[in-house]
């Protein structure tokens, strides 16, 4: 089956740890994309890559940093000068050079700093 | 810029009753108009979207959503609810031209559907 994979489901980080969480797509999809999602905040958009070896900073990528060296997989790092890690962490991707773009979304990846 | 605001963060309404979920955009632009769901800690799906043509969209699990030009929102809605509505939902928009695929979201309004 076509989608989006995204691991760990849990993933536990000691403060000044740098992690990285994966995401990989087999719908031979064009872009992807990250997203951090907070309580009552929506989902806010970290990073994207619409192609290989390319990505853009979204609204919030302050402390985090990612790699687009194959279509199917884009990681994010989050690092140690993200000040508040916690959150759920979402994947998506679409296809591009259509009119109408749906955007896929992985499961997601709850991190937690202890 | 676009922008999304969802008036309400939580609706709780008793099963079978009807359902209004609303969604107000802001955009310079044309844009394109989505509503998704997030059931707990998954990802999201799609409801429906609004390309063009008819303002009234029909979506999965029974839902619709109506576009209103002038008064630029995009409320979701649903007859009969069931228990298995009971989510989260996200409004979102994005320009319709061009070659900016990226998504704004609402904050999101939790769905709780009571028996």
């Amino acid at each position: 089956d076509g989608g989006i994979t995204q691991s760990p489901k849990y993933l536990f980080r000691k403060e000044g740890q740098n992690v990285t969480l994966s995401c990989e797509q087999n719908l031979n999809h064009d872009a992807m994309y990250w997203y951090r999602q907070d309580p009552g905040q929506g989902l806010r958009l970290i990073y994207y890559s619409q192609i290989v070896n390319d990505f853009q900073k979204g609204d919030i990528a302050e402390g985090y940093s990612v790699s687009r060296e194959k279509k199917e997989s884009f990681p994010l790092t989050v690092t140690s000068a993200q000040k508040n890690p916690t959150a759920f962490y979402l994947c998506a991707s679409t296809r591009l050079g259509t009119s109408y773009n749906e955007q896929f979304f992985g499961p997601g990846t709850r991190l937690t700093v202890l | 810029a676009q922008s999304v605001t969802q008036l309400d963060s939580q609706v709780p309404v008793f099963e079978e009753a009807p359902v209004e979920l609303r969604c107000n955009y802001s955009s310079s632009v044309s844009v394109y108009l989505f509503w998704y769901v997030q059931y707990p800690n998954q990802g999201l799906q799609l409801l429906l979207k609004y390309l063009s043509g008819s303002t009234l969209v029909k979506g999965i699990n029974g839902f619709e959503a109506e576009f209103n030009k002038s008064q630029t929102s995009f409320h979701l809605r649903k007859p009969s609810v069931h228990i298995s509505d009971t989510a989260e939902y996200f409004c979102a928009v994005r320009t319709s031209g061009g070659s900016n695929y990226k998504l704004t979201f609402g904050k999101g309004t939790l769905l709780t559907v009571n028996p």
